[in-house]
């Protein structure tokens, strides 16, 4: 099983550049979320979502948008990127029903510097 | 967002010897869960034990085992007969009982063991 997949591993944007972090998650888990992780820090949220069509905001948002056009994918999209973005960003996913959360599920990371 | 601190930022642990993390968190909610998250070098999240606020007894997961005291709001893990592969970053997390299921963490605390 794949589980969450992340795509890149590894990036170096330079200052003003966009892209777009890929999720995507083959365990039919209805929420998803986006974490960053700076250096020695816990991670802190930037996006979630509930479900296909439905995503919110988290503790960090600006400078990131996501969408959630399908149940498997969840893309965190960088725009005019700057320093303070640079860290490694997390994508998690879980089942959550009957009002009993499940485990998250994170994928490998992915570590972006911008320069 | 709830707070969750880790007043520990490191330990070190002899091999076979026990070691106790420690968090504290700050709720105004009854019904919440609580986390012990462990990120090794290789960075990957794997989830190490949870605990349902609703419940008195304390989780237990093979070497790896929880103090909850609901009233004082602490959470400290105890990692018994330590093992070289327990190395790594552990972190609290926090999430309460809402639809948005989100978890909240701690800085975390990098625990070494020595051989």
């Amino acid at each position: 099983n794949a589980g969450v997949t992340q795509t890149p591993k590894f990036r170096i944007l330079k200052i003003g550049q966009s892209m777009t972090l890929q999720c995507t998650q083959d365990m039919n888990h209805n929420y998803m979320y986006w974490y960053r992780q700076d250096p020695g820090m816990g991670l802190k949220l930037i996006y979630y979502s509930v479900g296909a069509g439905i995503t919110d905001k988290g503790e960090v948002p600006n400078g990131y948008n996501v969408s959630r056009s399908t149940t498997e994918d969840f893309p965190l999209r960088l725009e005019l990127a700057a320093p303070s973005q640079t860290s490694v960003y997390f994508c998690a996913s879980s089942f959550i029903a009957s009002g009993l959360p499940g485990e998250l599920f994170f994928g490998e990371g992915s570590r972006l510097t911008v320069l | 967002a709830q707070t969750v601190t880790q007043s520990q930022p490191e330990m070190s642990v002899q091999e076979a010897e026990t070691v106790t993390l420690s968090c504290t968190y700050d709720t105004s909610e009854n019904n919440y869960y609580l986390f012990w998250y462990k990120q090794p070098p290789s960075r990957q999240m794997i989830l190490v034990i949870r605990q349902e606020a609703y419940k008195q007894q304390n989780a237990t997961e093979n070497r790896f085992s929880v103090n909850f005291q609901k009233a004082a709001k602490s959470f400290s893990l105890k990692i018994s007969d330590s093992q070289l592969g327990d190395t790594a970053m552990y972190f609290c997390a926090f999430m309460k009982h809402a639809h948005d299921y989100k978890l909240s963490f701690g800085a975390g605390t990098t625990v070494t063991v020595r051989a």
